[in-house]
């Protein structure tokens, strides 16, 4: 059964920090997809990424990046120069298979950004 | 275009009351899916349905909680009776039936429950 785990609960960093969140996923499939989502204060999940088990590439896009390594299954999110705004609850998901089946989360990481 | 829509946006009832939750997904999204996250913890898949018909409903917790999706369109979660464990935040998300590659979930902006 597929499976994933961010181990950190909860990472506080003052602004302008870079900080980078984990995580690791379980699967069997060979064809799967990996997600970030950022869920603000006012509740609402944003889509961030997505990534396909074919495409090992990393991704930047202006303070984010993305780090896909099948090696270590891992999937890990970092934010340069973080802001207060980016005070948020990220998920990370997995999808199994080719792209209808649900999204199966970890247990999310709270990412405080101090002033 | 409209995106997702969850009413009501906040919902508080007392243990042993019928809440029900209503999601309206993106016209045309033969998809839709039910996920909810309690007590902080990670995002549960709930069900999925494919146009009217229940393709997984394995993450249901248990028989007190009844979805429906009359006619392919909107899609209505009930819980009956609520216990305090299902309170949460409870999110629907929909995408298209495309036959190849990724179909894109789109979320709604999820009902708060919570249960007294």
């Amino acid at each position: 059964a597929q499976k994933v785990t961010q181990a950190q609960t909860e990472i506080s960093v003052v602004e302008k920090e870079d900080v980078t969140l984990d995580c690791v996923y379980e699967t069997r499939d060979t064809t799967y997809y990996l997600f970030w989502y950022k869920q603000p204060p006012s509740g609402e999940l944003v889509f961030l990424i997505r990534r396909n088990s074919f495409d090992e590439q990393n991704e930047i896009s202006g303070r984010y990046s993305w780090n896909f390594q099948k090696s270590t299954s891992s999937f890990n999110f970092t934010i340069t120069a973080s802001q207060v705004v980016d005070s948020a609850v990220y998920f990370c998901a997995l999808s199994e298979g080719t792209g209808r089946r649900a999204l199966t989360f970890g247990s999310g990481t709270r990412l405080q950004v101090q002033p | 275009e409209a995106g997702v829509t969850q009413f009501p946006s906040h919902s508080v009832i007392e243990k042993g009351q019928t809440v029900t939750l209503r999601c309206d997904p993106i016209s045309g999204h033969d998809n839709l899916y039910w996920y909810r996250r309690v007590m902080g913890k990670e995002i549960k898949f709930l069900l999925h349905f494919v146009k009217e018909s229940k393709q997984d409903e394995s993450g249901m917790p248990n028989n007190r909680f009844l979805a429906e999706r009359t006619g392919g369109t909107y899609s209505t979660l009930k819980v009956q009776p609520a216990e305090l464990e299902d309170s949460g935040v409870y999110f629907c998300a929909s995408s298209q039936g495309l036959g190849v590659g990724y179909n894109e979930q789109f979320f709604g902006p999820g009902t708060r429950l919570t249960v007294l």
